[in-house]
């Protein structure tokens, strides 16, 4: 069955410090992978997504994620944390029984300490 | 304006009451979902539907109940609402092509006395 994993559960990083969450995701084809974030008490807001080409995506503020066949990985990076990035970090991969759903991992909580 | 909704935001219900939590998107995406959130299981898919009047069920299903008469409504029932349902449930919807960006609400928190 299709899964994603996400190791690290909590993170703690400095403002001002480089960041990268992990995501291992296990499927046979080519996926569909996202990063998500969410603030507290708020819905899921779309960071960047892969289906496809460059293996190096570029998301909004200031993410990035980087796509490893080899690795099966898919890690989100930041190369300058702000206070403001603290928040949980979802990371998905579209199901292969279609319909566009998603398989999401456990999540990461990121602190941001001054 | 535009974009998904849901409604309420809270609720706090006992156990064996029926509860509606009530879903609405303003794109007529074909495709939507209701997911709940609960600590070290990130999003867990519960019902999905491709369209008006076809719905089928995620990995989570028992106890609910979906319908979608309209396109842009998708309401989540639970018949008789048990403690181990207490979590966030979020309703997305996406147009439905391949690696469309699903789009979420802003959540329910329900509890279950």
């Amino acid at each position: 069955a299709q899964s994603v994993t996400q190791p690290d559960i909590h993170i703690t990083v400095s403002e001002g410090a480089s960041l990268e969450l992990r995501c291992n995701y296990s499927y046979g084809a080519t996926p569909y992978l996202f990063w998500y974030v969410q603030s507290p008490g708020q819905g899921l807001q779309l960071l960047l997504k892969y289906f496809s080409g460059d293996t190096l995506v570029q998301g909004i503020k200031g993410f990035e994620a980087e796509f490893k066949r080899s690795q099966s990985s898919f890690n989100l990076r930041k190369p300058s944390v702000h206070w403001s990035d603290a928040a949980e970090y979802f990371c998905a991969v579209v199901s292969s029984g279609g319909y566009n759903k998603l398989i999401f991992g456990a999540g990461t909580r990121l602190a941001v300490h001054p | 304006d535009a974009g998904i909704t849901q409604s309420p935001r809270y609720k706090i219900t006992e156990t064996g009451r029926q509860v509606t939590l009530m879903c609405h998107q303003t794109w007529s995406h074909s495709y939507m979902f209701w997911y709940r959130q609960d600590l070290g299981h990130g999003l867990r898919l519960i019902y999905y539907s491709a369209a008006a009047d076809i719905t089928d069920k995620g990995e989570v299903p028992d106890g609910y109940v979906v319908s979608r008469s309209k396109t842009e409504n998708f309401p989540l029932t639970l018949e008789s609402a048990t403690r181990s349902q207490t979590s966030v449930y979020f309703c997305a919807s996406n147009g439905g092509g391949a690696g469309d960006t699903q789009y979420f609400g802003p959540g329910t928190r329900l509890t279950v006395l």
